[in-house]
């Protein structure tokens, strides 16, 4: 069953342009991860966030969690055409599951 | 390369008509999955597997058949197939459950008639 949920489903933004997507989840979950999926190909891991972290960097990538709001946001900086993408957040599934479940994704278009 | 390879990466066929789609990883990973990706509803999870002969069912499951015979293939199978089934199927691996990324391959865009 579906555990995490994306928002804004579409965001549409300059180049230059900082853009920024949330995930909502429904229950406590050990850690939190990033994909993006660039048009009809496999997805991307960019980056996995733990319970106990509360924001963490990969290059242009900035991820925050917040476990009291069960939220999550990931902020990508002076964004990029080449940025243009659907972006996941991935959950393990209530009840524990070993596997991660998927949202329906944000779509970013990066205008040149 | 690591890698998660799967064939064929598109697929038209009839209604009724057995099919497998293959995939396999080089990367010694213990966790494989097969999700199907469909307009608006996101990604699905059809079946997973945690170790070798250990497999597991996730959310849509029904129409679809998996076996982990050796730890680095995960075919997915269709005894047969129905027009619902038409769509963009991923298979990842990852080395441990949810503690680490996955890797995916490249899509099978599968067409039922």
């Amino acid at each position: 069953s579906q555990q995490g949920e994306e928002d804004p489903q579409a965001l549409s933004i300059q180049e230059g342009e900082n853009a920024t997507m949330n995930c909502s989840y429904k229950t406590s979950i050990n850690n939190l991860q990033w994909y993006r999926q660039n048009s009809g190909r496999g997805l991307v891991h960019l980056i996995l966030i733990r319970s106990n972290e509360r924001e963490k960097h990969s290059g242009r990538l900035r991820v925050t969690l917040d476990t009291s709001k069960k939220s999550s946001s990931l902020l990508i900086t002076a964004s990029r055409a080449a940025d243009t993408a659907s972006y996941f957040c991935a959950c393990p599934a209530p009840g524990g599951s070993y596997i991660p479940t998927f949202g329906r994704g944000t779509s970013l278009i990066v205008h040149p | 390369e690591a890698q998660v390879t799967q064939n064929p990466r598109y697929l038209i066929t009839v209604t009724g008509k057995k099919l497998t789609v293959t995939c396999s990883q080089n990367m010694n990973h213990e966790y494989m999955s097969w999700y199907r990706q469909d307009p608006g509803l996101g990604l699905r999870q059809i079946y997973y597997s945690m170790n070798v002969e250990v497999t597991d069912k996730g959310d849509v499951p029904e129409g679809y058949k998996v076996s982990r015979k050796e730890k680095r293939n995960f075919p997915l199978i269709l005894e047969s197939p129905s027009p619902n089934q038409t769509s963009l199927y991923f298979c990842a691996s990852s080395l441990s459950g949810t503690e680490y990324g996955y890797t995916f391959g490249s899509g099978t865009r599968l067409t039922v008639v």
